[in-house]
């Protein structure tokens, strides 16, 4: 089966600064990457994704890549705001219903 | 829209007593899938199921777990005899037919605390 590993498991920025998260996956055949937020108390809330036939994907301050020849995929948040703050996960399609994570990471943005 | 509505949000139970936790998928969504987050730890695959089928429980314990998503009401994840180490948030989603894992909505979670 897929083994997604996901570093840092925590994460401490300045408000404004960048935050970058980082997954690798075992699968070649895995095609799908998303990313899921997830605030204190709340379930998994999907924030972006991306697709193995494309290298980047930007959303306003969010933006993910991806590498297929290396098996890892990246998160980046830019202008970091304390509404940042949550447990991120990173995600990768093992079959066509199932999902294997990351362990997660904590992202915590200093005021 | 309500979303994935799961029940109860919190539950406490003793060793050795039954856990049943509820998942209403959002509207229009027939496919139903369980996770399981231990603390510290990311979310595992526990079950799929579709009305009246369940399609694949690898990620289910062999015993004590058992899960349902009967023609009419919710989707059961059912523990019998808990343990300590059932501890954890359970999580439900819930896509339409034929997105598969490409379009799944989470619940909130149900947070079980075995003492």
């Amino acid at each position: 089966g897929e083994n997604v590993e996901q570093h840092p498991s925590t994460l401490s920025v300045q408000e404004g600064d960048s935050a970058v998260i980082k997954c690798t996956y075992s699968d070649s055949a895995s095609n799908y990457f998303p990313w899921y937020k997830q605030e204190l108390g709340k379930g998994p809330q999907l924030i972006i994704d991306i697709r193995s036939n494309v290298g980047e994907k930007k959303d306003q301050r969010i933006a993910v890549t991806l590498n297929k020849t290396a098996k890892h995929f990246s998160l980046h948040i830019t202008e970091t705001q304390p509404e940042d703050s949550a447990v991120y996960f990173c995600a990768a399609r093992e079959s066509d219903y199932k999902l294997s994570f990351g362990a997660g990471t904590t992202v915590t943005v200093r005021a | 829209n309500a979303g994935v509505m799961q029940n109860p949000r919190h539950l406490v139970r003793r060793r050795g007593q039954e856990a049943r936790l509820r998942c209403s998928p959002m509207k229009g969504h027939s496919h139903v899938y369980w996770y399981r987050q231990l603390p510290e730890e990311g979310l595992k695959f526990m079950v799929y199921l579709q009305k009246e089928n369940i399609i694949d429980e690898s990620g289910m314990p062999k015993e004590r777990f058992s899960a349902e998503f009967p023609k009419e009401g919710p989707s059961i994840l059912r523990i019998q005899q808990v343990v300590r180490g059932d501890s954890a948030a359970y999580f439900c989603a819930s896509s339409p037919p034929g997105a598969g894992a490409n379009v799944l909505t989470f619940g909130a979670g149900s947070r079980l605390t075995v003492l």
